[in-house]
């Protein structure tokens, strides 16, 4: 069963400081994986979709995947206290249907 | 922008009520989602439809939990006696095929009293 968990809980950054979420995920043979991000008016949000190894940017997100040390990560480039949400990584084999989610990193940004 | 349409945005119910939500999904979206999120952040898929046909449920949905995607009709998730641990954020989402983007609603956040 793919588990899949972030790290940190929780993170405070300065606006226009760099934030780094991490996600790992235990099954080395996912190939489709996915940062949101969760504001409670707004709903989910994708970000970034990644399927390779490497780097993948959109805007001031960019994410790293490297499937042999299981892990994917998340930068965001001068964050905004806009940008203050959960980001929820999200993984699935693109040969399946549904995604499994880790449980959230909670970005706070502070002016 | 997400274009996922989920009714109502919240609804309470009492301990052995059914709880009905509903799901538009994109247009030309015919691989639809339900996840269940819940106060801790947990994300459990639920059941999911390419058109009208179930691709996959999970054992929960069989007994308490019913869902139906029908042809020119919001999809809908009915939960037939609700207990007090099905209060979370419903999530809906919809894609076009296999290897394109998943948008979701904004869910419909059911408390049970």
């Amino acid at each position: 069963q793919q588990k899949v968990q972030q790290s940190p809980e929780s993170l405070t950054v300065s606006e226009g400081a760099m934030a780094s979420l991490n996600c790992t995920f235990s099954d080395g043979t996912s190939n489709n994986f996915r940062w949101y991000r969760q504001h409670s008016a707004k709903g989910l949000e994708v970000l970034v979709s990644i399927f390779s190894d490497g780097e993948k940017e959109e805007g001031r997100f960019t994410a790293h995947l490297n499937r042999a040390n299981l892990h994917v990560s998340l930068h965001i480039r001068e964050p905004q206290p806009s940008d203050s949400a959960v980001y929820l990584c999200a993984v699935s084999m693109i040969s399946g249907t549904y995604q499994r989610f880790g449980t959230g990193t909670k970005l706070q940004v502070v002016p | 922008n997400s274009k996922v349409i989920q009714t109502p945005r919240y609804l309470v119910k009492g301990q052995g009520q059914k709880a009905k939500m509903r799901c538009i999904p994109e247009k030309g979206h015919p691989v639809v989602f339900w996840y269940q999120q819940n106060k801790n952040n947990e994300f459990k898929f639920l059941i999911n439809f390419q058109n009208q046909e179930v691709l996959q449920q999970i054992d929960m949905t069989e007994k308490r939990f019913s869902a139906e995607c029908p042809s020119n009709s919001p999809c809908s998730l009915e939960i037939q006696s609700s207990e007090a641990g099905d209060s979370a954020l419903y999530l809906c989402a919809s894609r076009q095929g296999r290897n394109t983007e998943v948008f979701f609603g904004k869910g419909t956040r059911l408390t049970v009293v």
